[in-house]
């Protein structure tokens, strides 16, 4: 089955620098790559996805970006805000499941 | 409108005991996922169920099982709890399936077994 594996596992930026978390998985023929943010108490929410057809998604501050060659993709935080102090989650989707990796604490600090 | 709703939000069992716990999916949601979070250990797919059918299953022992009703409200349920047991279980729906979009997840419930 699948498996992700995601790194760091904590990540510590000054406000304004970026941030980038990495995720590789095991299946290659998964074709969906979303990332959740889960602030401390609240449930996890999607803020970006990509899927296999493209190689990269941005949204204002955050991009993905995938190589299926290689099978990572990676979160990219610009300018980080202490808002943005979270828990990442990436995960792709196998065989009709959506497997999570084990998650990056990002701490911004001002 | 509303949000996916999960019950009871806290709960206290000790070893050996059972329990059950509530999700209602977001209206028109027809997929209800189940989690189990932990820390350092991620999100962990327990199943998840599409139209009253259990459509894909994640790698937990047979004490923990689900099932969902015809207007896609969804429960589950662990028997003989274990000290290991006490997590953050998180259900989360969508329109038609965990892997095809976004999902959106309720506020969980917090389970501690002592």
């Amino acid at each position: 089955g699948e498996n992700v594996e995601q790194h760091p596992s904590t990540l510590s930026v000054q406000e304004g620098d970026s941030a980038v978390i990495k995720c590789t998985y095991s299946d290659s023929a998964s074709n969906y790559f979303p990332w959740y943010k889960q602030e401390l108490g609240k449930r996890p929410q999607l803020i970006i996805d990509i899927r296999s057809n493209v190689g990269e998604k941005k949204d204002q501050r955050i991009a993905v970006t995938l190589n299926k060659t290689a099978k990572h993709f990676s979160l990219h935080i610009t300018e980080t805000q202490p808002e943005d102090s979270a828990v990442y989650f990436c995960a792709a989707s196998g065989f009709q499941k959506l497997v999570f990796g084990t998650g990056t604490r990002l701490l911004v600090s001002p | 409108k509303a949000g996916v709703t999960q019950t009871p939000r806290y709960l206290i069992k000790t070893r050996g005991q059972q329990v059950t716990l509530s999700c209602s999916p977001i209206s028109g949601h027809r997929s209800v996922s189940w989690y189990q979070q932990t820390p350092g250990q991620g999100l962990q797919f327990l199943f998840e169920y599409f139209s009253e059918t259990q459509r894909n299953k994640g790698n937990f022992p047979g004490r923990f099982s689900g099932r969902q009703f015809s207007n896609s409200r969804s429960e589950m349920n662990v028997s003989t709890l274990e000290l290991g047991d006490s997590a953050l279980y998180l259900c989360a729906s969508s329109w038609a399936g965990e892997n095809t979009g976004e999902l959106f997840f309720g506020e969980g419930s917090r389970l501690t077994v002592l």
